[in-house]
């Protein structure tokens, strides 16, 4: 079965400028949880989606946003980029939440200049 | 305020050795906590997870202990192979996901 796919898989971006990133689940995966990861601070979460609704939020800015849609896709987008918010975005699906195993996907790696 | 903390940053073991990576962790709320492995380039992959009501979980070479009361939990890789060379990550959690830093793990052949 095919995994968590990810778009674009690169990014290079000017600072101000604002970004959306693609994360398609598994199928039948209900909850997708956004992540960010920089060599600094590592593995951060940024918010889950199950069935369309905002489950659970990290400590990120409001320029960091993300919606799901009824087929489950996800979408995040970032505004007024900043040179700090470059790093590696990953989503992952599971069925229930993340309690339930998540799969990761291989990342957009999104560079602001 | 980091909720997990890891350790070693790296490590280098032999073929055949053991690994061992461990994590601590502040918030007693947490109930899951998962220890995922990435290669370079790819996203991170669940390896093994326990919940505190179990002291320990083996699953073939990997082995995770928990400590409930010292609020630590540890990943054992036992006869460490060269396929094993990559970041292993613990995680904590109740309602989101905490991670650690990571630890590089390098094994010699």
């Amino acid at each position: 079965k095919a995994g968590v796919t990810q778009t674009p898989r690169y990014l290079i971006k000017t600072r101000g400028q604002q970004v959306t990133l693609s994360c398609s689940p598994i199928s039948g995966h209900r909850s997708v949880s956004w992540y960010q990861q920089t060599p600094g601070q590592g593995l951060q979460f940024l918010f889950e989606y199950f069935s369309e609704t905002q489950r659970n939020k990290g400590n990120f800015p409001g320029r960091f946003s993300g919606r799901q849609f009824s087929n489950s896709r996800s979408e995040m987008n970032v505004s007024t980029l900043e040179l700090g918010d470059s790093a590696l975005y990953l989503c992952a699906s599971s069925l229930q939440g993340w309690r339930t195993e998540a799969f990761f996907g291989q990342g957009t790696r999104l560079t602001v200049v | 305020q980091q909720q997990v903390k890891q350790s070693p940053q790296s490590l280098i073991v032999q073929k055949g050795g053991i690994s061992i990576i461990n994590c601590a962790y502040e918030n007693t709320a947490f109930d899951y906590f998962p220890w995922y492995q990435q290669f370079p380039g790819k996203g991170p992959a669940l390896l093994i997870a326990i919940r505190p009501d179990v002291s320990e979980k083996k699953e073939g070479r990997f082995t995770i202990s928990f400590n409930k009361s010292a609020k630590q939990f540890s990943l054992h890789i036992m006869d460490s192979q060269p396929g094993d060379s990559a970041t292993y990550f613990c995680a904590a959690g109740r309602e989101q996901l905490s991670f650690g830093a990571g630890t590089t793990v390098t094994v010699r052949a």
